[in-house]
């Protein structure tokens, strides 16, 4: 299965800490993305990172990839109470499907 | 310039009944995909579909599930003979192209959640 594996399943930060999720899957990929998804709602694609590419920022959010260990990791810096949702890692394999494989999800809750 | 739309947002049926949802892509995207998701957990892909065409529906149960995108209208999910394994939230994402085609980002709609009595 090409299925991404985010880890930690849960996290939870006080606010203003970073967090830091990660994600491995199995096949070789064209890109990688991260979802998020608030309590009761469809998802939100936050950033892509191409496999050629090694790191990735969009305002607060950091994304790394390492094709070689089939892993990235989604970095939230000065974390805010409306950063509390599950984060979604996707991958669009090189071969056969064309559609995104989702992992489980980490679920990230920021105390004030 | 709606998103993608998903009606209805909440449906109850009871065992054996048939379920029918609803997805309208945004404007502009061509192509549709079809996710289940259970409580607690992540998105399944179904099946992956164009105008008139079904690209890819080896997610989707062999019985009892079936997808249609027609050339006017939204695309339809319809769950024949529902049983209580079959509640989840069920989300449709739009993208204008393929994956074959570049980078695909998908937008999603809000999801209908499928309550089976």
């Amino acid at each position: 299965s090409q299925q991404g594996e985010e880890d930690p399943q849960a996290l939870s930060i006080q606010e203003g800490e970073n967090a830091t999720m990660n994600c491995s899957y199995k096949t070789s990929i064209n890109n990688l993305q991260w979802y998020r998804q608030n309590s009761g709602r469809g998802l939100v694609h936050l950033i892509l990172i191409r496999s050629n590419e090694r790191e990735k920022h969009s305002g607060r959010l950091r994304v790394t990839l390492d094709t070689s260990k089939k892993s990235s990791s989604l970095l939230i810096t000065a974390s805010r109470a409306a950063d509390t949702a599950s984060y979604f890692c996707a991958t669009d394999a090189i071969q056969g499907a064309q559609k995104l494989v989702f992992g489980q999800g980490t679920r990230l809750t920021i105390n004030p | 310039n709606a998103g993608v739309m998903q009606n209805p947002r909440h449906l109850v049926r009871r065992r054996g009944q048939e379920a029918r949802l609803r997805c309208s892509p945004m404007k502009g995207h061509s192509h549709v995909y079809w996710y289940r998701q259970l409580p607690e957990e992540g998105l399944k892909f179904m099946v992956y579909l164009q105008k008139e065409n079904i690209i890819d529906e080896s997610g989707m149960p062999k019985e009892r599930f079936s997808a249609e995108f027609p050339k006017e209208g939204p695309s339809i999910l319809r769950i024949q003979q529902v049983v209580r394994g079959d509640s989840a939230a069920y989300f449709c994402a739009s993208s204008p192209r393929g994956s074959a085609s570049g980078a695909n980002v998908l937008t999603f709609g809000a999801g209908s959640r499928l309550t089976v009595l």
